[in-house]
């Protein structure tokens, strides 16, 4: 059963804790991406990576980090730095960086 | 399809219609494009793309056209059910910009039934 697993599908964190959001695929997708959702917007890039060990900030990377060591896994950080963390967070892939398909999402909550 | 602030345009149509949905893009080296649907709480679902190259693309009950004289892109879908009642909204690859997407802000469908 092939796709994109995003979890926790909920997530409760204290303000000034560090969070980290997974997201897997057995797509064998080279990209993965890490997209920011707040309510009733589109979305907003947060960081990219094109191959293992390698990733880039797309345009709201403050507050944030990621990891690829592997090519099915590409886990975001909320750190603390993040002044408004409380959002919606996708995670997509893409077998040729174009389309990207996505995962269900990780609603975090800060307070 | 552009969102403001909190509140996303809305399209209101009866069960059987159809429906159209508008995307305005303002990059002319846009070459690649693509419509998805989002329930609430879930992820965004793959609809339908579409290259600079062509002016008309056919899915299962559902057609992309674009205008690029006009820089606009539509989603139209043919008896409109129920179960289409989510947030639509379109993104574009800039030629220039590697393999990134940029979203467009979402219209709202709404089925009547």
């Amino acid at each position: 059963d092939g796709g994109i697993t995003q979890s926790p599908k909920y997530l409760f964190r204290k303000e000034g804790q560090n969070v980290t959001l997974s997201c897997e695929q057995n797509l064998n997708h080279d990209a993965m991406y890490w997209y920011r959702q707040d309510p009733g917007q589109g979305l907003r890039l947060i960081y990219y990576s094109q191959i293992v060990n390698d990733f880039q900030k797309g345009d709201i990377a403050e507050g944030y980090s990621v990891s690829r060591e592997k090519k099915e896994s590409f886990p975001l950080t909320v750190t603390s730095a993040q002044k408004n963390p409380t959002a919606f967070y996708l995670c997509a892939s893409s077998p040729r960086g174009l389309e990207q398909y996505f995962g269900p999402g990780t609603r975090l909550t800060v307070t | 399809g552009e969102s403001v602030g909190l509140h996303l345009p809305t399209l209101s149509v009866q069960e059987g219609d159809n429906s159209i949905i508008n995307c305005a893009y303002s990059n002319s080296a846009s070459d690649y494009f693509i419509w998805y649907k989002q329930e609430s709480g879930k992820g965004p679902q793959f609809i339908i793309d579409i290259r600079s190259n062509m002016d008309k693309r056919q899915g299962q009950r559902v057609t992309v056209l674009l205008n690029k004289t006009v820089k606009h892109l539509s989603l139209q879908i043919a008896a409109t059910q129920p179960g289409d009642s989510a947030v639509y909204f379109c993104a574009e690859n800039i030629n220039n910009a590697g393999n990134m997407l940029t979203f467009g802000g979402g219209t709202r469908l709404m089925v009547k039934p």
